[in-house]
This record gives structure tokens, sequence and C-alpha cells, in this order.
């Protein structure tokens, strides 16, 4: 088991330019999420999917696209990159629709630190 | 003001000593997560908690529904333990709203 694969670990990007933040997982988790981190900031929700063919927006969705066509891949898209989209970003599944399950970790994957120039 | 306050935002202690770290939300929730954030920038789940108490070897998560309220305790720190603690809680449909941390360093 790889658990959450995210590629790549570090990007740097200039104003406008496009590329999409790869996420996969092995355990057949219905529930997928990406994440940013900012300094001074707690990790906010970009966007998630609670399975193949579902996405919702989440609290900073604004900038980034999102799609789910299988239940292992969750890539997240820049359409053009900004400054302010300099960040770290966290990739995370579930094993259960309803994250409030007993049983339901969130399962992160090691991160991709993105510089926007 | 934030849904999620974490404190103390920052805790030093010397090896063997018992830490306090807590989590305040101001909103109904169906679940809290406490999670660990390792220097190098990993994010582990610790606990999930919907009521009552977890413990996981030196670890102890507790939870007041009433008080919105959640603690996390760790019994003989070590310097091993020096990560940013992470306190999450789940409103509703899904969306996890997260606390800034807590940054804590064991010295031995």
């Amino acid at each position: 088991n790889a658990g959450v694969t995210q590629t790549p670990k570090f990007q740097v990007l200039k104003t406008g330019q496009s590329m999409t933040l790869q996420c996969a997982q092995d355990m057949n988790h219905e529930y997928m999420s990406w994440y940013r981190q900012d300094p001074g900031m707690g990790l906010r929700l970009i966007h998630y999917s609670v399975g193949a063919g579902i996405t919702d927006q989440g609290e900073v969705p604004n900038g980034y696209n999102v799609s789910r066509s299988t239940t292992e891949d969750f890539p997240l898209r820049l359409l053009s990159a900004a400054p302010s989209q300099t960040s770290v970003y966290f990739c995370a599944s579930s094993s259960y629709r309803a994250l409030s399950s007993y049983n339901s970790p969130l399962h992160f994957g090691n991160g991709t630190r993105l510089t926007v120039t | 003001k934030n849904e999620v306050e974490q404190s103390p935002q920052n805790l030093t202690a010397q090896e063997g000593e018992f830490i306090t770290i807590n989590c305040s939300y101001s909103v109904g929730i169906s679940a809290l997560h406490w999670l660990q954030q390792h220097p190098g920038g990993g994010i582990v789940s610790l606990f999930m908690l919907s009521s009552g108490k977890k413990k996981h070897g030196r670890l102890i998560a507790t939870i007041n529904i009433q008080e919105k309220h959640s603690s996390l305790h760790i019994t003989a720190s070590h310097p091993r333990d020096s990560a940013v603690y992470i306190c999450a809680v789940l409103p509703s449909h899904e969306k996890l709203t997260f606390g800034t941390g807590t940054r804590l360093t064991i010295i031995p």
C-alpha cells in the first residue's frame, strides 16, 4: 500500500502558467480532498469529492479546478497561477463518505510546495 | 473569529513533562480530529473523536461536546513528540475546519 501519493513535491511557476497537481490513493477511499497550508493559517479546504464523478467546492476554490474520473485519482488544476497561490498543498483521503464515521481517519499525502513568481 | 481556536500556539517543555494542548470550537460538530505534522511536513491522523476519550500509547484525547472543547494530552513527553498538533472539526457536509496548530518542542 502506497497510501496517498502526491506529485510533484516542489514546483515553481511563473504568473499565468497552468499546471496540475496529482493525487492518487490505493486504498479505495471514496472521500478525497485538497487543502492549502499558509503560514499562520490553518489548513483550508479547496475542493473535495465523495466519489467518482462527484466534486464540490471548499472554503477557497477560486483559481482551482478538480475532477474525479476514477476512485483513485483526484488532480488539482491551477488554471492561471498567481503569486497568491504560493502555498503548500496537501491531498487527503478517507474511507467513508461521511467523515464523522467512527473509523474514518484522514490519510494525507506528503504535500506539494508551490511557488508562483 | 476562527471557528476553531487552539492554545497554546507554542509550547516548549522538558522531556518527561505532561503536555496538554487545547482546542475550542464555536459550531456544532459531528466529529473532531487531532493531527500531527512532523517537522518534515508530513501530516498523520492521531485521533477521531465524537464523544468521551481515546487513548493510544502515551497520547490521550478527550472531548466535551457540551462545552465545545477538546484536549490532547501527552504523558512522559519525548523529543520525538516535537511537532505541530492540529485540531480539526467536522461541522457538516464533509467540510473539515482546521485550527492553526500548536507547535510543541520537547527539550532533552
